[in-house]
């Protein structure tokens, strides 16, 4: 069974530019995640999928971040225009349902210079 | 909100020691995992245990769900078992939403 894909792996982008990421769930996965971790810390949930609903999107910085997951499988993360503490690496993460296991993708290192 | 607290923050070993990082939280849960986050940063999941006793391989973990606590023990600590270990809970308190702990950073040395 393939795991969570994501792309691209590494960014480096200039600060007020923008960025997008790219995930793809393990099938039949209704549930797609989407978290920020700082170096050193846990990961920080930014927006949560439950098919193409989101169901949770409260630490999500809405004034320069969106997300999108049109067709309830592949999903999108844009920042724009990106800032210094954007800075981070960027993880998509699936599961059956609400209540399950959650499964990582490899995540996307975002380096804001 | 439910708090998740790992302890010790920081474990260093010998090569071919035993180890236990231990997770507690402050509320029920449904779904607590444990995970390990190699040098690289992925995010490996290690067990789905809100209750009982698993093993895998030199790894085994044991959620005691009354009690609201977890332990993962590691034996026979090999190098690549290096990196961060992260205990996470959710339930019907955290809207299920995963409650990460601060992680235990575990070297083991050659």
């Amino acid at each position: 069974e393939a795991g969570v894909a994501q792309s691209p792996r590494y960014k480096i982008i200039e600060k007020r530019q923008s960025v997008a990421f790219w995930c793809n769930p393990i099938s039949g996965h209704a549930t797609l995640y989407w978290y920020q971790q700082i170096l050193g810390q846990g990961p920080k949930l930014l927006i949560q999928f439950q098919n193409n609903g989101v169901v949770d999107d409260s630490q999500l910085p809405k004034d320069r971040f969106s997300a999108e997951r049109l067709k309830g499988v592949d999903s999108t993360l844009k920042i724009q225009p990106a800032k210094l503490e954007d800075s981070a690496v960027y993880l998509c993460a699936s599961s059956l349902d609400r209540a399950s296991e959650q499964y990582f993708g490899p995540g996307t290192r975002l380096t804001v210079t | 909100g439910i708090q998740v607290e790992q302890s010790p923050p920081d474990l260093i070993l010998q090569e071919g020691a035993n180890s236990t990082l231990r997770c507690n939280f402050s509320d029920s849960v449904n779904n607590l995992q444990w995970f390990h986050q190699n040098p690289w940063g992925q995010l490996i999941n290690l067990f789905y245990i809100p209750s009982g006793t698993k093993q895998n391989g030199r790894l085994s973990a044991t959620t005691v769900a009354t009690e609201r606590y977890s332990l993962l023990y590691i034996s026979s600590s090999q190098t690549t078992d290096s990196g961060v270990y992260f205990c996470a809970v959710g339930g019907l308190d955290s809207n299920y939403q995963l409650i990460w702990g601060a992680g235990t950073k575990l070297i083991i040395k050659p």
